[in-house]
């Protein structure tokens, strides 16, 4: 089916551990964007990319890598994982004349 | 810097009208974006509003004032399957990508019977 995907959808992890979120979209969209939400911060930008090759740093970065080899994933690799990314990480995309932002049905991330 | 303001929680009653209001404040403006966004979902978009004016669609309408720097998200007809948290998103002019979002920390909505 045509969407955009993440996964796993479940992940509990160890301090120190390297992790990979997973995001897939079927649109061809050029925009992909991470995302993770907080209780009381809301949806916060992590990395996005503009199209393959193209990727950028949003507003909490830190701790986080990402690539964009091919237009249609977005893998979010968190180097060694700590308490304070236990969160949901939402990936999402838009298209370039399309502005909406299509999100996944997010990640649920436990760091222990 | 940018700076969005939303309440936190409204309760409102089946059948109702509620108004949520969001207040932002950014170096730049390229529209206003409402999410709706059901407890363990993932938001979906509801509204987009880059003119000032009213945007209806259905029971639901967005209303904004960009010298204001104002927006609100109308629901009419209330149902209890509107309670939901409320995200409000500005769009800026950041270079490079432009289609980055900055949310609001989002309203949780409570339709009682």
């Amino acid at each position: 089916d045509a969407g955009i995907t993440q996964s796993p959808r479940y992940k509990i992890t160890e301090t120190g551990r390297q992790v990979t979120l997973m995001c897939h979209q079927t649109w061809s969209h050029s925009y992909m964007f991470w995302y993770r939400q907080d209780l009381g911060h809301g949806l916060r930008l992590i990395y996005y990319s503009a199209a393959a090759d193209i990727t950028d740093k949003g507003e909490v970065p830190d701790g986080y890598v990402v690539s964009r080899s091919k237009t249609e994933n977005f893998p979010l690799t968190l180097e060694s994982a700590t308490r304070s990314q236990t969160s949901v990480y939402f990936c999402a995309s838009s298209g370039e004349s399309d502005l909406r932002q299509f999100f996944g049905p997010g990640t649920r991330l436990t760091v222990l | 810097g940018q700076n969005i303001d939303q309440p936190t929680e409204m309760t409102a009653t089946e059948g109702a009208i509620v108004q949520i209001n969001c207040t932002y404040q950014t170096s730049g403006f390229n529209g206003l974006f409402w999410y709706q966004q059901h407890a363990g979902e993932a938001p979906t978009f509801l509204s987009y509003n880059v003119l000032d004016g009213l945007e209806e669609k259905g029971r639901f309408s967005s209303f904004l004032s960009r010298s204001k720097g104002y927006s609100y998200l109308l629901l009419k007809e209330l149902q209890m399957k509107d309670s939901a948290s409320y995200l409000c998103a500005v769009r800026g002019p950041y270079g490079g990508a432009t289609n980055k979002l900055i949310f609001g920390t989002g309203t949780l909505l409570a339709v009682q019977p």
